[in-house]
């Protein structure tokens, strides 16, 4: 079955820190990913997406990510978080031929004053 | 200003109660769908439609019906609400003809049932 999983639930950093989510899904073919935020009480927002081309994606806010097709892997990255990025982040993978577009379970992110 | 807009945002119900989730989407989008969000499982599809009077089921359909009578509207439908049903319910829709476009999400409902 058609799977996503995202490999830490909650993730509590400083401000400045480096910031990796992990993503994986699966298995192979054409997909699409995504990666959504949900800020506290609000709903989710399409922070970065990959269809075709560069592998090395950029997105709002200064997120970016990789996708390495060999490891079913779509990892985000930041190189410096700040106190306004705490929010869930939420990793989705839609596979050609269908309409779904499955999520993982989400990420919790805090980041520390 | 154009979007995805969800009706009621909060709402307790009775077990065994009724009730119906609006949608509306006025992007002219084909996909809708209809989400769950529970606490450490992500989000999870009910149902989805890509265009009116196409509906299909998604990972946990039971307990949910809906309907696509038109482009704009994709309500979601509990006929007898259970305490399992409990969960921010999310409605998210796409355009199934521009090729690189993700969902635009609704601001959720928060249900309870008791």
């Amino acid at each position: 079955a058609q799977s996503v999983s995202q490999h830490n639930h909650h993730v509590i950093l400083s401000e400045a820190a480096s910031l990796e989510l992990g993503c994986n899904y699966s298995y192979g073919g054409t997909v699409n990913l995504f990666w959504y935020v949900q800020y506290p009480g609000q709903h989710l927002q399409l922070l970065l997406k990959y269809f075709s081309g560069d592998p090395l994606v950029k997105g709002i806010k200064g997120f970016e990510a990789e996708f390495i097709k060999s490891k079913f892997s779509f990892n985000l990255r930041k190189p410096s978080v700040q106190w306004s990025d705490t929010a869930e982040y939420f990793c989705a993978v839609k596979w050609a031929g269908g309409f779904k577009t499955i999520f993982g379970a989400g990420t919790r992110l805090f980041v520390k004053a | 200003n154009a979007g995805v807009t969800q009706t009621p945002k909060f709402q307790v119900l009775k077990t065994g109660q009724s009730m119906t989730l609006q949608c509306a989407q006025d992007m002219n989008h084909e996909y809708m769908s209809w989400y769950r969000q529970d606490p450490g499982m992500g989000l999870r599809l009910i149902h989805y439609s890509v265009g009116a009077g196409i509906t299909d089921q998604g990972e946990v359909p039971n307990g949910y019906n809906v309907s696509r009578s038109t482009t704009e509207d994709f309500p979601l439908r509990l006929l007898s609400a259970a305490p399992s049903q409990t969960s921010v319910y999310f409605c998210a829709s796409s355009s199934l003809t521009i090729r690189d476009y993700g969902y635009t999400f609704g601001s959720g409902t928060r249900l309870t049932v008791v």
